[in-house]
């Protein structure tokens, strides 16, 4: 396992269709997380998956934005409509946690799916 | 959500100086605080982590401390080498397991 895997890297797209990125977690992690970044920011929660459930979505996500993890392994995060806005680079995380108050696992990030919306 | 702040927004020093970042959360029932370093064009990675049962912890040139009556956690990165140029991000965990960034730090190691 080389750790955490996003695809496509690099997508750009006019305004109004609809994109999908894929995430590939590290095998043994039950939690994935998505994050947008843009330009001199740092990265911005969206939403959080513990295996399969889908726990908490941030008030940046849209109702044009959505994202699945349908057998508790890899996860999409899809964008309908794409507006000029949503350019960013969207970052993909992973990592395991038993649930006990000081077991948090470190976040393993992938490389990022670069959104360019013309 | 969490509000964690971050600042300086920049940094420079002098190579062989220490550098100092400082964070601050709102949750109280934040329990982990992990550093992100993130160079140009690539992923942020892990450079140190502390736990909230635990008020400082160090790694060879990094130490972290936390000070969980004020709510406030720094980062310490002592004899700075033109290697550590990069932007830092602190995070805190929150109880419900969701991990929230400060807005970074560009730091810059002057030669």
């Amino acid at each position: 396992d080389t750790g955490v895997s996003q695809d496509p890297r690099h997508k750009i797209t006019k305004r109004g269709q609809n994109v999908t990125f894929r995430c590939d977690p590290i095998s043994e992690h039950n939690r994935l997380y998505w994050y947008r970044q843009t330009l001199g920011q740092g990265p911005e929660f969206l939403t959080y998956f513990q295996n399969e459930a889908q726990l908490e979505k941030s008030r940046l996500l849209s109702d044009r934005f959505s994202a699945e993890r349908p057998k508790g392994s890899f996860s999409t995060l899809e964008i309908q409509r794409t507006e000029q806005g949503d350019s960013a680079m969207y970052l993909c995380a992973s990592s395991f946690g038993t649930g006990g108050r000081y077991s948090a696992g470190e976040l393993f990030f992938g490389e990022g799916s670069r959104l360019t919306v013309l | 959500g969490e509000n964690v702040e971050q600042h300086p927004s920049t940094l420079s020093v002098q190579e062989g100086d220490s550098a100092v970042i400082k964070c601050t959360y709102s949750d109280s029932a934040s329990n982990y605080f992990p550093w992100y370093k993130q160079e140009l064009g690539k992923r942020p990675q892990l450079i140190i982590d502390i736990r909230s049962n635990v008020g400082e912890k160090k790694d060879q040139r990094i130490a972290v401390t936390l000070n969980k009556t004020a709510k406030h956690f720094s980062l310490h990165i002592t004899e700075t080498q033109p290697e550590d140029s990069a932007v830092y991000f602190c995070a805190a965990l929150t109880g419900a397991n969701n991990l929230f960034f400060g807005t970074g730090t560009r730091l810059t190691v002057i030669p």
